[in-house]
């Protein structure tokens, strides 16, 4: 069973369109962890939210940890080609904080 | 800081035979590591959890006698897929962590592309 739901699963845009990636779980984390996975190598950290509630922005990517901490959201302004790739949020929960549970996934193609 | 490799970036090898995949943090000691494994197009599904100088706990699902992982040192861990099938080709994943207090966070290495002809 898959604790952490994507949607959408995927998702194609053109250059300069917002997007919105959402991350639900019914279960509650201690943190929630955002990555971006290009083909062929290991997911890149992008963010740690670890209050519920708490936004996050890192340059065009705005990150939102839910009220009660069973979901997130990653929201793109103006992508671009370079934000193409494999999206996978991951959460830590509060009895075995060393574990990750990864999200399904969403892929972003962005075309110029 | 916090560099993970891994080792082969990709491998061939045939039905019934062992591929041995090592994983090391570069310039950090790893109390605990971990391996994934990626299926194309799916997300990372954890396969174990290791410490240094201890047995691997390993997820439900995951055969222990056919994964075998071993963590010798603060520095290496290693993942031993035996008797391998095509199945079991997939894109194998590890990462570390320094498991200091407060600060778990997993820093993955490149991954390791298995095919199993």
């Amino acid at each position: 069973t898959q604790l952490l739901e994507q949607s959408p699963q995927f998702l194609s845009i053109q250059e300069g369109e917002n997007l919105t990636v959402y991350c639900n779980s019914s279960s509650v984390f201690s943190s929630l962890q955002w990555y971006r996975q290009e083909p062929g190598e290991g997911p890149v950290l992008l963010v740690t939210v670890v209050t519920g509630g708490e936004v996050k922005k890192l340059k065009r990517l705005t990150f939102q940890f839910g009220d009660a901490r069973k979901d997130s959201s990653l929201h793109i302004t103006a992508a671009q080609p370079g934000d193409t790739g494999l999206y996978l949020c991951a959460g830590q929960q509060f009895y075995n904080t060393d574990k990750l549970i990864f999200g399904t996934g969403t892929r972003l193609q962005v075309f110029p | 800081g916090a560099v993970v490799s891994q080792h082969p970036s990709w491998v061939i090898c045939k039905s019934g035979t062992s591929v041995k995949i090592e994983c090391r943090s570069l310039d950090f000691q790893a109390t605990t590591m971990f391996w994934y494994r990626q299926f194309p197009k799916q997300s990372l599904m954890l396969m174990a959890t290791s410490n240094e100088g201890s047995k691997a706990t390993y997820e439900q699902g995951v055969e222990k006698d056919k994964f075998l992982i071993n963590h010798a040192s603060l520095t290496l861990s290693t993942l031993t897929v035996t008797s391998a099938h095509p199945e079991d080709s997939s894109f194998y994943i590890c990462s570390a962590s320094r498991g200091t207090s407060g600060n778990n966070e997993q820093f993955f290495g490149p991954g390791t592309r298995l095919t199993v002809l």
